[in-house]
């Protein structure tokens, strides 16, 4: 089974809907990160968090909320969504030590389509 | 923004020919990163050099860093047509968060 996982997989939704995007992971890793990533771009951080009460807004956090749920879970809201808000959302895990990253892990990822 | 920026943005070689893709970043970092995407699947990550270090081997794969410069390079040898990818930098300079370039699309041609 893969270590990090997100539902659904794909998802059409239309504007003004609110949507939630899962992930699980079953590494143990106390960090957790929410991307999203438009066609050509690199991906850009919503949000992270380093354990369940310790969540940070990344660099694109307008528009999205999370929820740590426990370790292993981790949630990305989009409260009304939009249409600019049509992208690939990944999620991906990361186990720290000491004073630098360490290697992310990610999840397949979830199309998000907003008509 | 502190993104790193991959050069070429796309290249598109012969099986058995050598790419190299470069990333340049703005600021000092912790280490550098970098990952393979696959198209519209999840990034995997291929290799991990630190500030400290200025090159690192694994399999195919190549990566120097130069600080002074603030670039990096990835080789990889002898491609094959299942390296076909968006090939990733990601830098890491705070808090642990990574940063990640815009990619270089890379074409392994049979």
């Amino acid at each position: 089974d893969a270590d990090v996982t997100q539902t659904p997989r794909n998802r059409i939704t239309k504007t003004g809907k609110r949507i939630m995007l899962e992930c699980s992971q079953t590494k143990g890793h106390d960090r957790m990160y929410w991307y999203r990533q438009d066609p050509g771009l690199g991906l850009r951080l919503i949000y992270y968090s380093f354990d369940v009460k310790d969540i940070n807004k990344g660099e694109i956090s307008d528009g999205y909320s999370v929820s740590r749920q426990a370790q292993a879970k981790f949630s990305l809201s989009l409260e009304s969504a939009i249409p600019n808000q049509t992208a690939l959302y990944f999620c991906a895990t990361s186990d720290y030590r000491g004073g630098s990253s360490d290697t992310q892990y990610f999840g397949p990822g979830t199309r998000l389509t907003v008509l | 923004s502190q993104q790193g920026e991959e050069d070429p943005q796309a290249l598109s070689i012969q099986e058995g020919e050598n790419a190299t893709m470069n990333c340049s970043y703005k600021t000092s970092i912790n280490n550098l990163q970098w990952y393979r995407q696959n198209s519209g699947r999840g990034l995997v990550h291929l290799i991990l050099i630190r500030s400290n270090e200025r090159e690192k081997h694994s399999g195919r794969l190549r990566v120097t860093l130069d600080t002074s410069k603030k670039s990096s390079s990835l080789l990889i040898t002898a491609s094959r047509a299942a390296d076909t990818a968006s090939y990733f930098c990601a830098t890491d300079y705070s808090r642990a968060r990574l940063t990640f370039g815009e990619g270089t699309q890379l074409t392994v041609n049979p």
